[in-house]
């Protein structure tokens, strides 16, 4: 019974260029979560989404981030022009339940900018 | 303005010796307060929870105290191992919310046990 599987693991990208990171849920889990870590710091909420719905963005930039969960397919997390300050590790989490405080995380993705 | 302060932010402990981690909270609307067990370079895992109608709860090794009036939740270890050698995240959450807002994380701690 596969986790929740993050791809690419590591992606590097040069100022201006586009980051696509992408969530497959755990099995049978239809809600996905998407936070930030930076270096020496919590895990910060951006998005929680469920199938084709985005339930709450408040987390999110509001440039150049943008997240779908489409029906079919892993969740995508899409980061315009990236700029050195959006380096750092992005995790999602995904759970059975709406709200549930049930979430199994990923082993996130490390975004390098140079 | 920070919601969750969790301290200490580093921490060594013996082998065999007991590890405390603390935090405390501002938000009344968190209903449960979960540890989380992070090793370098993977995602975070739950480690432990306790919801708000008991004071304290104890699976194997690892204990969490809560205490409701002063907002305040712990995580002790005890005989710490090596293999408990990790970075530490309390993250309440809150069902009123819907959830919606996610789990609320600490800033971690990193417990080193030294052998």
């Amino acid at each position: 019974n596969a986790g929740v599987m993050q791809n690419p693991r590591h992606l590097v990208r040069r100022r201006g260029q586009e980051a696509r990171l992408r969530c497959s849920p755990m099995k049978g889990h239809s809600h996905v979560y998407w936070y930030r870590q930076l270096p020496e710091e919590g895990l910060k909420f951006m998005v929680y989404l469920q199938k084709e719905n985005i339930i709450d963005e408040s987390g999110m930039p509001k440039e150049r981030f943008s997240a779908e969960f489409p029906k079919e397919g892993p969740s995508i997390l899409r980061i315009q022009q990236v700029v050195r300050g959006d380096s750092a590790a992005y995790f999602c989490a995904s759970s059975t339940l709406a709200g549930t405080e049930t979430q199994y995380f990923g082993p996130g993705t490390r975004l390098l900018v140079l | 303005q920070q919601q969750v302060k969790q301290s200490p932010q580093s921490l060594i402990v013996q082998k065999g010796g007991i590890s405390i981690i603390n935090c405390a909270y501002e938000n009344t609307a968190f209903d449960y307060f979960p540890w989380y067990q992070q090793f370098p370079g993977k995602g975070p895992a739950l480690l432990i929870a306790i919801r708000p109608d008991v004071s304290e709860k104890k699976e194997g090794r690892f204990t969490i105290s809560f205490n409701k009036s002063a907002k305040q939740f712990s995580l002790h270890i005890m005989d710490s191992q090596p293999g408990d050698s990790a970075t530490y995240f309390c993250a309440p959450f809150s069902y009123s919310g819907g959830g919606a807002d996610g789990l609320t994380f600490g800033k971690g701690t990193h417990l080193i046990i030294q052998p």
